[in-house]
């Protein structure tokens, strides 16, 4: 398996703009998660699926950020409009089950928003 | 809520051990994890121990869990260069499906 597939790796784009992240996970796993990490906030849960359902979405930071899950080989993260404090590294992990083996990361998607 | 703290850096020379420390304030923590991050990667699940062992070791690696001081340790012997890297620790409750991360220790090795 190639693992985790997040696109694209870099993103810069203007204030105001629509951002979209898209998210490939590992094939049978059940569980996909979105994660923002920051120097000043560490890594942040923003919000995650299981069996392509959203169960928990309490760390999306507001109404600008929203996720979808379409399929299970599929996950979008869309950020409408962006402004500048959103610049982070975003994360994709999928797991199996109920986690004890832990996550399989994404390499990541660096946002900047100028 | 949750939490898991761990110190910001360690700086260690090559060939000697280091020792990465996390507490963790959740009680029924079932799972307890280390993950290793370079630089413009994700994290990469270096190892796991279930809250009913004290200690586990995977060839370098040694983590040690004192359960009643919420206390988790990563050993690495004979530290490489190709250690250095950020090491997050993080924890993971029965039932609860959250995995809570700490900040991060980032680790220098001084050749």
């Amino acid at each position: 398996d190639a693992g985790v597939i997040q696109s694209p790796r870099h993103e810069v784009t203007e204030m105001g703009q629509e951002v979209t992240l898209r998210c490939k996970p590992i094939s049978g796993h059940d569980y996909l998660f979105w994660y923002r990490q920051t120097m000043m906030r560490g890594l942040e849960l923003l919000i995650y699926f299981n069996n392509n359902v959203p169960i928990d979405d309490s760390g999306m930071p507001e109404d600008r950020f929203s996720a979808k899950m379409p399929n299970a080989s599929f996950s979008t993260l869309k950020i409408q409009p962006s402004e500048p404090r959103d610049s982070a590294v975003y994360f994709c992990a999928s797991s199996f089950g109920t986690g004890g083996s832990g996550y399989t990361f994404g390499s990541g998607t660096r946002l900047t928003v100028v | 809520g949750e939490d898991v703290e761990q110190s910001l850096f360690l700086s260690v020379r090559e060939g000697d051990s280091s020792v990465i420390n996390c507490t963790y304030t959740d009680s029924s923590s079932t799972y307890l994890y280390w993950y290793k991050q370079e630089p413009g990667a994700g994290l990469q699940l270096l190892t796991y121990i279930f809250s009913n062992m004290d200690m586990k070791q995977d060839q370098r690696l040694t983590v040690l869990l004192n359960k009643k001081d919420k206390h988790l340790s990563l050993r690495i012997a004979d530290t490489q260069t190709g250690d250095s890297a950020i090491y997050f620790c993080a924890e993971s409750s029965d039932g609860g499906f959250k995995t809570i991360f700490g900040a991060g220790t980032r680790l220098f090795v001084k050749a």
